[in-house]
C-alpha cells in the first residue's frame, strides 16, 4: 500500500518568513495529493491540493510542487502569520479502488509574532 | 447542507463496552470514509464504502465494524472496547469522479473524541 512520509515533523518560524514543508510517497499510482490544515481540536481542512498532471499550484500565500519522478511533493508558505500556526498534514491518494487519502505524520507550524 | 454530521462529540467508555459513533451526510456522496487519529499522528483508515451496501477494510480495521444500509449514514461501531482504541475518530465523505473531474477533495466531521478506561 501507500505510504507517505513527511518532514519536519515540528517548524517554528518568524512572522513574515517563509516555511517549507516536504513529503515524499511510495505508490506511483498516486494521483492526487491535497493538504490539510489542522487546528487544536478542529477537523482537517483542505487548504490547497494538486493532482498528477500538473507540477505547480498556487493559491495567495500558499503554493505545492509535485515531483512525480521524485515521488516528492511540498507545501510553500510565504510570509507567513501567526494565525497560520496549525498542524499541517499531507496525504496522497489514487483514482482508483477505495480512492482513500494516505496520510503524513504531521508538521506542527509554530510562527513566532 | 450541514455536510458531514457526527455524534457524539465526546465520549468516554469503559473497557469491555460497545458504543457506535455516528456519521451521516447530506451532500448525495457515494464514498465514505473512517479515519482515527491518535495523539500526535497522522490520521489511519478503518473502513470505508463506496456506496450503500457497499464496505471493505482500510488499513487498521481491528475492532471495528462498520454498515453502510444508506447514502447518508455509515456508522462504526466498536465492539468491545480497549484502551488501544483511544483516539479521535474522523469521518468523511466525498463525490464520485465526474467527466473531467477526478479526485474530489473528502469532507471532514468534526470528530468524535473517545477515551477508554
Amino acid at each position: 500500500g501507500e505510504n507517505v512520509e513527511q518532514h519536519p515533523s515540528t517548524l517554528s518560524v518568524q512572522e513574515g518568513d517563509s516555511a517549507v514543508i516536504k513529503c515524499t510517497y511510495s505508490d506511483s499510482a498516486s494521483n492526487y495529493f491535497p493538504w490539510y490544515k489542522q487546528e487544536l481540536g478542529k477537523r482537517p481542512q483542505l487548504i490547497i491540493d494538486i493532482r498528477s498532471n500538473v507540477g505547480e499550484k498556487k493559491d495567495q500565500r500558499i503554493a505545492v510542487t509535485l515531483n512525480k519522478t521524485a515521488k516528492h511533493f511540498s507545501l510553500h508558505i510565504t510570509e507567513t502569520q501567526p494565525e497560520d500556526s496549525a498542524v499541517y498534514f499531507c496525504a496522497a491518494s489514487s483514482d482508483m479502488g477505495r480512492r482513500a487519502l494516505t496520510f503524513g505524520s504531521g508538521t506542527r507550524l509554530q510562527v513566532q509574532p | 447542507n450541514a455536510g458531514v454530521t457526527q455524534t457524539p462529540k465526546f465520549r468516554i467508555l469503559k473497557i469491555g463496552q460497545s458504543m457506535t459513533l455516528q456519521c451521516t451526510q447530506d451532500m448525495n456522496h457515494n464514498y465514505m470514509y473512517w479515519y482515527r487519529q491518535d495523539p500526535g499522528m497522522g490520521l489511519k483508515l478503518i473502513y470505508y464504502s463506496v456506496g450503500a451496501g457497499i464496505t471493505d477494510k482500510g488499513e487498521v480495521p481491528n475492532g471495528y465494524n462498520v454498515s453502510r444500509s444508506t447514502t447518508e449514514d455509515f456508522p462504526l461501531r466498536l465492539e468491545l472496547a480497549a484502551p488501544s482504541q483511544t483516539s479521535v475518530y474522523f469521518c468523511a465523505s466525498r463525490t464520485p469522479n465526474r467527466t473531467g473531474k477526478n479526485n474530489q477533495p473528502q469532507h471532514f466531521g468534526d470528530g468524535t473524541r473517545l477515551s477508554i478506561l
